[in-house]
């Protein structure tokens, strides 16, 4: 069964290092979507991406983050300059966009980022 | 967006069948039912979905009340592995949306 897929499970970094953050989504989707979980806490949308753009951002998506599809497999998540609360499980996710009537999202295992 | 309400926790015991509630009452007449569910440690995992009529697939059953404001995912016979946080998401029908999680349902399985 396709599934989601992303590197490197663990991540620990130093306050203010850039951190990237790679995903390969199910091969025929087309949306790509970043969520995070702060320990304890509930997932949060971070940001949509579609035919190379970004689709939708929440406010937590600041200039400090960008997202890229570098080639037609991979999908990366770029903290620029991290900070002690950026520490969060990362989880990307892809769908269809909801060609089958409504969209669903197929999460992978997650990123855990530790700034230290 | 249309919001669902479900119970904190519930506990079942192992192979025993499991229903858990979600409450919709402002849902509208295009909105779908999803599932997710969150095992420790890991990424949400898509469960189920339905519109309507009541939906089967390997992982579950979802029932969907007459009038739409309310449903049940229904786990069959509880395992040791089910025990995860179940989240229900209304979504509208066409087009990518972003998923908003709430606080979900904890469901403990008993040995």
């Amino acid at each position: 069964e396709p599934e989601v897929t992303q590197t490197p499970s663990h991540q620990v970094t130093q306050m203010g290092q850039e951190v990237i953050l790679r995903c390969v989504p199910i091969s025929n989707h087309l949306y790509f979507y970043w969520y995070r979980q702060i320990l304890g806490q509930k997932v949060e949308f971070l940001v949509s991406f579609y035919n190379n753009e970004i689709s939708e951002k929440s406010e937590i998506f600041d200039d400090q983050f960008s997202v890229e599809r570098p080639d037609g497999s991979n999908f990366t998540l770029k903290i620029r300059s991290t900070k002690l609360e950026d520490s969060a499980m990362y989880f990307c996710a892809s769908s269809d966009g909801g060609a089958t009537g409504t969209d669903t999202q197929y999460f992978g295992p997650g990123t855990r980022l530790t700034v230290l | 967006d249309a919001k669902t309400t479900q119970p904190n926790s519930m506990e079942s015991n192992e192979e025993e069948p499991v229903h858990l509630p979600c409450n919709h009452s402002t849902i509208s007449g295009t909105d779908y039912i999803h599932w997710y569910r969150q095992l420790p440690s890991q990424g949400p995992e898509y469960v189920i979905h339905g519109l309507t009529s009541n939906v089967n697939n390997r992982m579950a059953s979802l029932a969907i009340a007459e009038d739409r404001k309310s449903s049940t995912l229904i786990l069959h016979r509880a395992t040791l592995r089910d025990a995860a946080v179940y989240y229900c998401i209304l979504t509208y029908s066409g087009g990518y949306q972003k998923v908003t999680f709430g606080t979900g349902t904890k469901l403990q399985v008993i040995p």
